[in-house]
């Protein structure tokens, strides 16, 4: 089955402890992308990547860091979390031919507390 | 200034009534432009693209673009409580290869 997969599905952590958030895609997808989602702001992009080891900053990336050492993994990390970043974290996954870039296949999301 | 603005909702529609969502954007340069459909709890997912004026139909769905007056649409005709929702409208950003967001509209099926 064609599919993102996340891992954690939901995290409790305390502030300043280092955390990954694992993604993984079965599709041959180049593009990859986080998104975080909080109620009234909608979904706000991280990072995304275009192909393996090419990275760029979506318009919230303080505080996160990705890599993209193989196309089917993009994980998150989160050097020293804080409250702040308590959200809804989804991956996506998109080919990167023409359009097709943006119709985007989205994990099940990952719900992280930071307290 | 939000670039993609919808009405947050929630919009209430009796079953079988045509639900109308509408979108707007500041960026007259987007080309596409797309809705995606997100269930409480769950992760969105692509339900229509659209590229050129005009509409574009696919079952009970109908998405409708105006770049003149920067609008997008999307009518969901006999609308079934399963379409309870979450839509989100998103169009892409001329300066990279990025997805500007709405916050989405909930829409509301009402038996």
């Amino acid at each position: 089955e064609a599919q993102v997969t996340q891992n954690p599905r939901y995290l409790i952590t305390v502030t300043g402890k280092k955390l990954t958030v694992t993604c993984s895609q079965n599709m041959n997808h180049e593009y990859m992308s986080w998104y975080r989602q909080d109620p009234g702001l909608g979904l706000r992009q991280i990072y995304y990547s275009m192909n393996v080891e090419v990275t760029d900053k979506g318009d919230v990336p303080e505080g996160y860091k990705v890599s993209r050492k193989e196309k089917r993994n993009f994980p998150l990390i989160l050097e020293s979390p804080s409250p702040n970043q308590t959200s809804l974290y989804f991956c996506a996954s998109s080919p990167s031919s023409g359009r097709a870039i943006y119709e985007q296949y989205f994990g099940p999301g990952t719900r992280l507390t930071v307290t | 200034q939000k670039e993609v603005e919808q009405n947050s909702g929630p919009l209430s529609v009796p079953e079988g009534a045509i639900a109308s969502l509408n979108c707007t954007y500041s960026d007259r340069g987007s080309q596409s432009f797309f809705w995606y459909r997100q269930y409480s709890g769950k992760s969105p997912e692509l339900i229509m693209s659209i590229y050129s004026n005009g509409d574009k139909e696919d079952g009970r769905f109908t998405a409708q673009l105006n770049k003149a007056s920067q609008y997008v649409s999307l009518l969901i005709r006999d609308s079934q409580p399963s379409d309870s929702a979450t839509y989100l409208c998103a169009v892409n950003s001329r300066s990279n290869y990025q997805l500007i967001w709405g916050a989405g509209t909930k829409l509301i099926i009402k038996p």
